[in-house]
This record gives C-alpha cells, structure tokens and sequence, in this order.
C-alpha cells in the first residue's frame, strides 16, 4: 500500500537558519504529493502541493519539488522564523487526489531566537 | 469563505453517553472526509463522503455513526466509545472526491472517560 516516510523530529533551528524536512513515499500510480502544517492546539493548514512529477509547490517561502526519480518531495525554506514552530506533515493523495490522504509521521520544527 | 467549522472544539464523555460531532462548510464541496488523529500520531482517514453518500469506510467501529444529512453538513455520532477513542477529530472537505486539495477544519479534541 502507499505510504509516506518522514525524517524523525524534533528539528531545532535558529531563526533565520536553512530547513530541510526529508520526505519519501512508496506509491502505486501517480499520486499527488502535500505539506500540511499543524499548529499546538489546531487543525491541518495545506502548504504547498504538487500533482505531478517535477512539480514544484510554494507557499511563504516554503518549496518542495515532486521527484519522481527519488520518490522524494522534501521541504525547504531558505530562513525560518519563530512563527515556523509547528508539526509539519508530508502526505500523499491516491490516484493524484486529495481524496485518500496517507501521512507521515509527523516533524515538529522548533526555531528559537 | 474558505472554512470548513467544526463544533465543538472540546468534548468529554462518558463510556455510555450519545454525542455527536458536526462540521459545516460553505464552499460548495461535494466531498466531505472524517480523520482521526491520536497524539503524537498522524491523521487517518475514517470515512468519506461523496455527494451525500458513504463511499469509504476504513473498517471503523460501529460505535462510530457518520451521517451526511446534506451537501454543507456532516455529522459524526458516537456511543459507547473507549478510552482509547480519545483522539482528535478532523473533518475536512474537497471540490469533489478526485480534487487535488483538501480543507481541514480545526479538530474537535474528544476524550472518553
């Protein structure tokens, strides 16, 4: 089945250090690929997509880019803030959808100042 | 209006109470999903709805009962839950069941004692 792989957390940076959160998945098909953030205490906020390989999602200086030949869609901003603390979820939708999502673990990024 | 508003955003029961989970949305999605997320874990997805009608049941309990009574609207009722029910509830809602974006709402945070 399909199944997404996501680098053990806690991350701890400094603000205005390079992030990187390492994602992976093993899917049958073309699925669509999906940051979601989560907040203490909230739901799920979407935060960058792709549906198709070499893709590339944005949002608030966020980038992941859909690669198909690693089965890879990892996170990257150039300088995070405080604002940034939160657990970020890398997710796949099956048959290119958002209708099944499968999930990682889960990273929590803590920036301190 | 982008949201998708679940209510309530607390609750306790107990192992013999009836209660019921509601979430609302006004976007004109056709396709409404339930997740449940225990602590420290990723959502998984348990049940989806497609105009109005059940199209997935991830093998839930009985003791959860979704209901879609209409196109905004879509219900969760409980009864006899277990302490390990004790998760929080994310609905969330698509254009259609093969969108490729998904709006979650804020959770409703249920503990069963």
């Amino acid at each position: 089945g399909d199944s997404v792989t996501q680098m053990e957390g806690p991350v701890t940076l400094s603000e205005e250090a390079f992030l990187t959160i390492n994602c992976t998945y093993t899917a049958t098909g073309y699925p669509s690929l999906f940051w979601y953030v989560q907040y203490p205490g909230e739901g799920l906020q979407l935060l960058l997509k792709a549906t198709k390989a070499d893709d590339k999602g944005s949002n608030k200086g966020f980038e992941a880019t859909y690669r198909k030949e690693t089965t890879s869609f990892h996170l990257e901003k150039g300088s995070v803030q405080v604002s940034d603390s939160a657990v970020y979820f890398c997710a796949l939708g099956d048959r290119g959808t958002a209708s099944k999502l499968t999930f990682g673990t889960g990273t929590r990024l803590q920036v301190t100042l | 209006d982008t949201e998708v508003t679940q209510t309530p955003k607390h609750l306790v029961m107990g192992m013999t109470n009836k209660k019921s989970l509601k979430c609302e949305q006004h976007m004109g999605h056709r396709a409404m999903y339930w997740y449940k997320q225990k602590a420290k874990k990723p959502p998984e997805l348990m049940f989806v709805y497609s105009y109005e009608k059940l199209s997935i049941n991830e093998s839930v309990p009985s003791r959860f009962s979704p209901e879609c009574p209409n196109s905004s609207l879509l219900n969760l009722h409980l009864h006899a839950l277990q302490p390990e029910d004790s998760a929080l509830y994310l609905c969330a809602s698509s254009q259609e069941v093969d969108s490729t974006e998904a709006f979650f709402g804020q959770g409703t945070r249920l503990t069963v004692v």
